[in-house]
């Protein structure tokens, strides 16, 4: 089955630095990736969309300079937390998708603490 | 985006069955209803899917109701690993790779 790989699973970094986080389809080419965040006990909440050789697409309210998306080829996507402030902490989720009916493919998240 | 409504949570006991019902009134015909799941501290994973027709695989059942209006993910013998917040989806498949928009889901829990 398709499998997605997310690195890395736990960061801790100082607020004021950048964090970049992997997602890799390990055994399908993915057009399209999705990424996440979760807050504790709460739903998942789309950060943007992105495509393959193409600016990724932001939801409202989602800071494009902040969090910032290069999906360079169709098996990595990296979403980069630029300046990271303790509310930036949460749980990022990526997920990808083949395009067809199959479905997605999530990646297990990567747990952000910003200190 | 058509909505789901699912119940915040249910309990149901080990190798007991459980329905876990969700309503999408609003529902389209090209939308195909997605269930997925998330254990704790990981990233959410594929159950089902259907369209019309009840659907079977070896996670779980899937029931539609005949309008489409509504459906119930079935677990026939709930494990102490099936413990999950439960997500219901309606995805257009009209529109190739769309994004999936999740609601707040049923946090299930299994006593044993």
């Amino acid at each position: 089955g398709a499998v997605v790989s997310q690195h890395p699973s736990r960061v801790i970094c100082k607020s004021g630095t950048s964090v970049k986080i992997e997602c890799r389809s390990l055994d399908f080419q993915a057009t399209t990736m999705f990424w996440y965040r979760q807050f504790p006990k709460k739903s998942l909440m789309l950060m943007a969309t992105s495509n393959e050789g193409s600016k990724a697409t932001y939801e409202q309210g989602v800071e494009k300079d902040k969090f910032l998306i290069n999906h360079a080829s169709l098996t990595l996507s990296t979403l980069t937390v630029t300046s990271a402030h303790p509310e930036d902490s949460s749980f990022y989720i990526c997920s990808a998708s083949t395009g067809g009916w199959y479905g997605y493919t999530f990646g297990s998240g990567t747990r952000l603490t910003v200190v | 985006d058509a909505k789901t409504t699912q119940p915040n949570s249910m309990e149901s006991n080990e190798e007991e069955p459980v329905h876990l019902p969700c309503n999408h009134s609003t529902i389209s015909g090209t939308d195909y209803i997605h269930w997925y799941r998330q254990l704790p501290s990981q990233g959410p994973e594929y159950v089902i899917h259907g369209l019309t027709s009840n659907v079977n695989n070896r996670m779980a059942s899937l029931a539609i109701a005949e309008d489409r209006k509504s459906s119930t993910l079935i677990l026939h013998r709930a494990t102490l690993r099936d413990a999950a917040v439960y997500y219901c989806i309606l995805r257009d498949v009209r529109e190739g790779a769309q994004k999936l928009v999740f609601g707040q889901g049923t946090r299930l829990t299994i006593n044993p």
